[in-house]
């Protein structure tokens, strides 16, 4: 069946890089996401990638997908202590209703100043 | 921007009790979700919704039921709430375009005692 899995901690220290895994069974996949969330509050949507891309670059965000390896990763460039967070990797399964997205269990990210 | 907004921040309810959690989005999305959050479980689908009035089972339907009688409400009933459905509860919503990605409300804690 489809499935999403991801490392449940990362620790970094603030100014270093942090590179948040996931990967996914759905070589059918037609987007895959990175969500955030912060302590107490809901979801909130980073980026997405389209599953033609390798890459997609924005600000301090760098999304890299390995369609071959059906890996995503996530790497936050100057990690800082704002970026705190659970941070969700989730796939658009293309068979099978596409109005649901399949979830990762979340990589909680802890920055250390 | 898209709102999603829901009834409650923090909710104390006593075992028995039925409880209803709201869930209103401003921005005419076809599509409505109801998830719990716990710990180390990740986001685990209740119920969703693609219309009015038309609402399909997700992954834990079991002790819980909804009701979408308008396009930007939907609601979560739990008809006798039992202390095994303390959680976190995400509501959100997608529209029909090609991305499926999800708003999120800023969720609610319900403890149940």
């Amino acid at each position: 069946g489809e499935d999403v899995e991801q490392s449940l901690f990362l620790s970094v220290r603030e100014g270093d890089s942090s590179v948040i895994n996931c990967t996914y069974t759905d070589s059918s996949s037609t987007y895959l996401y990175w969500y955030k969330q912060e302590p107490g509050a809901g979801l909130q949507l980073l980026t997405y990638i389209f599953s033609n891309m390798d890459m997609k670059q924005d600000q301090r965000l760098t999304v890299l997908l390995n369609k071959k390896d059906k890996h995503l990763s996530l790497r936050i460039a100057d990690t800082q202590t704002g970026d705190s967070a659970i941070y969700f990797c989730a796939e658009t399964p293309q068979r099978g209703n596409n109005r649901k997205l399949i979830w990762g269990l979340g990589t909680s990210l802890a920055v250390n100043p | 921007d898209v709102k999603v907004t829901q009834s409650s921040r923090y909710l104390v309810k006593r075992t028995g009790e039925k409880v209803f959690l709201e869930c209103v989005q401003d921005m005419d999305h076809e599509n409505m979700f109801w998830y719990r959050q716990d710990p180390g479980l990740g986001l685990r689908l209740i119920y969703f919704s693609y219309d009015v009035k038309m609402k399909e089972k997700g992954d834990i339907p079991e002790g819980y039921s909804v009701s979408r009688e308008k396009k930007e409400r939907f609601s979560l009933i739990l008809e006798s709430a039992s202390t095994n459905q303390t959680s976190m509860y995400l509501c959100a919503s997608s529209s029909l375009n090609i991305r499926d990605e999800q708003y999120f409300g800023p969720g609610t804690r319900l403890t149940v005692t």
